[in-house]
C-alpha cells in the first residue's frame, strides 16, 4: 500500500467516549501533522511532528492528543469532545518541513461527535 | 500578518468554459506555493508546486501560475469531472498557510 493511509473514515462518538484515529504513511517521509478542516474556514494545524521537533498549536484544547510511536505511524486520541470538533480530521506527511516540497494527504477521517 | 486569500469562493462554469481561479498570498520568505485539488469527502490532491515568479506549470486542462503577490490557477476548456475544490497553500519558512478554497462546479 502507498500514499498516506487513515483509519477509520468515519467515525461517530458520543461526548464521553474515547477514540483514537491512526494514521499511517509508506513514502518514506520524516514529519507528519494533524489538520482539522472545517466548512468555510481554512485547514488548521493541530501538530506536527518531525525528526526534528514536535510543535503543537496552542489553540488545540487538551481533549486531543497526539501519539507519534515512530517515522511511519501517527495517532491522534479523542476524549471527551464537543460537538464543535466535529469536523473532518487529516493526516498529512512531507520529506521534511522546510524544504518547500508539500504535503501528501490522508482521505481523511470524517468526526461527528453527538 | 501573513494571508491566503483565494477568489472567487464559488464558481459555476458551463462545460468548455475557461476560467481561472486566484490565490493572493501575503507572506514572507516564500519557499512554495502549493496547489490542490479536494473532492468532497475527501483528502486535498496535489496538483502544482510553484517556487518563483514567473513559473508555470501545466497539467491537463490546469496551469498554474505564479507571480510576486499571487497565483492562478487557469482551467481550460473544463469538463465535469473538474468540479471539485482547489485549495491553493504557501510555505513561508516551516509554516504553512492555506487558503479556504474555490468550489468549482462544471455544468454539462
Amino acid at each position: 500500500e502507498t500514499g498516506v493511509t487513515q483509519t477509520p473514515r468515519h467515525l461517530v462518538m458520543g461526548m464521553t467516549n474515547k477514540k483514537s484515529l491512526k494514521c499511517e504513511q509508506h513514502l518514506g517521509h520524516n514529519a507528519m501533522y494533524w489538520y482539522k478542516q472545517s466548512a468555510k474556514k481554512p485547514l488548521e494545524l493541530m501538530f506536527v511532528y518531525s525528526l526534528e521537533e514536535r510543535v503543537e498549536n496552542n489553540s488545540v484544547p487538551s481533549r486531543f492528543s497526539p501519539e507519534c510511536p515512530n517515522s511511519s505511524h501517527l495517532f491522534l486520541h479523542l476524549h471527551t469532545l464537543q460537538p464543535e470538533d466535529s469536523a473532518l480530521y487529516l493526516c498529512a506527511s512531507s520529506q521534511d518541513r522546510g524544504r518547500g516540497l508539500g504535503y501528501t494527504f490522508g482521505s481523511g477521517t470524517r468526526l461527528t461527535v453527538v | 500578518e501573513d494571508q491566503v486569500t483565494q477568489s472567487p469562493e464559488a464558481l459555476r462554469l458551463q462545460e468548455g468554459e475557461s476560467s481561472s481561479l486566484n490565490c493572493s498570498y501575503t507572506v514572507s520568505g516564500l519557499r512554495g506555493l502549493f496547489w490542490y485539488r479536494q473532492d468532497p469527502g475527501k483528502g486535498p490532491e496535489f496538483l502544482f508546486t510553484l517556487y518563483s515568479a514567473g513559473e508555470e506549470k501545466e497539467k491537463e486542462r490546469l496551469k498554474a501560475t505564479l507571480t510576486k503577490k499571487e497565483s492562478f490557477l487557469h482551467i481550460t476548456a473544463p469538463k465535469p469531472e473538474d468540479s471539485a475544490t482547489y485549495l491553493c497553500a504557501v510555505q513561508a519558512g516551516n509554516q504553512f498557510y492555506f487558503g479556504t478554497g474555490t468550489s468549482l462546479t462544471v455544468i454539462p
